[in-house]
């Protein structure tokens, strides 16, 4: 990927209000897109990621992402935040047959009030 | 499942010294091990990718001679930060790729250790 850009570099948003963290990328070749979230002093975790097939990807806890490839935007959403979902998210591209690298967002952080 | 250790998680050290960082797969055959950097409040820049058995690759503005990369197994590799500087200062993170595996790239990163450098 060209490059992977995160519109908000900061989110703050009150409990149980939804939320959407904007991504989007450029590449000339197919990708595979991710969302990772990092805790404080804490490494990445994988949120979601899309590798084919259903556009819409889902996470375990709430969120969720979809590939929107005409508008080459892979944004992150969720219905209802809680306290716990106060993180930095990173959207990710990898492009196919580049061996797995990983081109990084600058980065979201998300910020949940009571 | 996949689970990546790194250790260890925070050295403080004297300039001029090295400093080792062991990035282990402790579930998983990792075929290939990324190594980034990260400072405060920003992004995750790749520093090198490393293929077990073979030599890493290194990004472009990296230095191989100041960063050492070992890929010796499967499951394990090292960073070694030579003659460290203030400059080195940084939130060193690795991650596993199981890609061949059927986890088709994904990558599963290291909680990150911290070295600080006086």
């Amino acid at each position: 990927a060209q490059s992977v850009t995160q519109l908000d570099s900061q989110v703050p948003v009150f409990e149980e209000a939804p939320v959407e963290l904007r991504c989007n990328y450029s590449s000339s070749v197919s990708v595979y897109l991710f969302w990772y979230v990092q805790y404080p002093n804490q490494g990445l975790q994988l949120l979601l990621k899309y590798l084919s097939g259903s556009t819409l990807v889902e996470s375990i806890n709430g969120f969720e992402a979809e590939f929107n490839k005409s508008q080459t935007s892979f944004h992150l959403r969720k219905p209802s935040v809680h306290i716990s979902d106060t993180a930095e998210y990173f959207c990710a591209v990898s492009e196919h047959n580049q061996g797995g690298k990983l081109i990084f967002g600058q980065g979201t952080e998300l910020s949940v009030k009571p | 499942g996949a689970v990546v250790s790194q250790h260890p998680s925070w050295v403080i050290c004297k300039s001029g010294t090295s400093v080792k960082i062991e990035c282990r797969s402790l579930d998983f055959q990792a075929t290939t091990m990324f190594w980034y950097r990260q400072f405060p409040k920003q992004s995750l820049m790749l520093m090198a990718t490393s293929n077990e058995g073979s030599k890493a690759t290194y990004e472009q503005g990296v230095e191989k001679d100041k960063f050492l990369i070992n890929h010796a197994s499967l499951t394990l590799s090292t960073l070694t930060v030579t003659s460290a500087h203030p400059e080195d200062s940084s939130f060193y993170i690795c991650s596993a790729s199981t890609l061949g595996q059927g986890i088709t790239d994904t990558q599963y990163f290291g909680p990150g250790t911290r070295l600080t450098v006086l």
